[in-house]
């Protein structure tokens, strides 16, 4: 089944600290990757996507993210995270062959000042 | 982007209830959809809804419990009936960008179900 999957569902950094969370989906046709951010209180909101062309995507606040095809993986980055990037992010791929987009479970990131 | 408003932000109702939300949207799409994010967990789609034809609904969803209408291109009703605490969730409002982000889908601030 088609499926999308964030393995780290919480995590806490100190400000500063550098930020990679894990995405990985199952499917092998063609797919369009999508990070969104939901800080507290607030909507869904897009941070960045990758339709095709160079894997190395950069998106809103400093964030970006590689799509690496061989791995099925969109990890998401940041070098040196802030206290409001505490939020819940959420990887959605968007897959050809069920024309929907499915979301992964999710990762709440908490930053310590 | 598309800019995306839902009434009511919020609402607490009594088990066997029906509740109507309302997505609007300002700006004419072919198609919207309405997910549902249950309390700690991801996005759910529950349908998507075309105007001028019936919604077309995922596993696990039926238009009995969760009828929609969709009676012009820039507005449409989700409709949670005869709910129970386990419909309990967020239920949000979703379209696909106009232009550069024709590929890209927005979300409404959602509407807020507590079920008692």
């Amino acid at each position: 089944a088609q499926s999308v999957s964030q393995h780290n569902h919480h995590v806490i950094l100190s400000e500063a600290a550098s930020l990679e969370l894990g995405c990985n989906y199952s499917y092998g046709g063609t797919v369009n990757l999508f990070w969104y951010v939901q800080y507290p209180g607030q909507h869904l909101q897009l941070l960045l996507k990758y339709f095709s062309g160079d894997p190395l995507v950069k998106g809103i606040k400093g964030f970006e993210a590689e799509f690496i095809k061989s791995k099925f993986s969109f990890n998401l980055r940041k070098p040196s995270v802030q206290w409001s990037d505490t939020a819940e992010y959420f990887c959605a791929v968007w897959m050809d062959s069920s024309y929907k987009l499915i979301f992964g479970s999710g990762t709440r990131l908490l930053v310590r000042p | 982007s598309a800019v995306i408003s839902q009434k009511p932000s919020r609402d607490i109702c009594q088990r066997g209830t029906s509740l109507t939300i309302q997505c609007q949207v300002d700006s004419q799409v072919t198609m919207m959809f309405w997910y549902r994010q249950q309390p700690g967990q991801s996005l759910t789609l529950i349908a998507t809804a075309n105007q001028g034809s019936e919604a077309t609904y995922e596993s696990g969803f039926v238009i009995d419990k969760f009828p929609i209408s969709r009676p012009n291109l820039t507005f449409s009703t989700l409709t949670v009936s005869n709910m129970s605490p386990e419909d309990s969730s967020i239920y949000l409002c979703s379209v696909f960008g106009t232009g550069e982000m024709a590929d890209t889908q927005y979300f409404g601030p959602g509407t807020r179900l507590t079920v008692l």
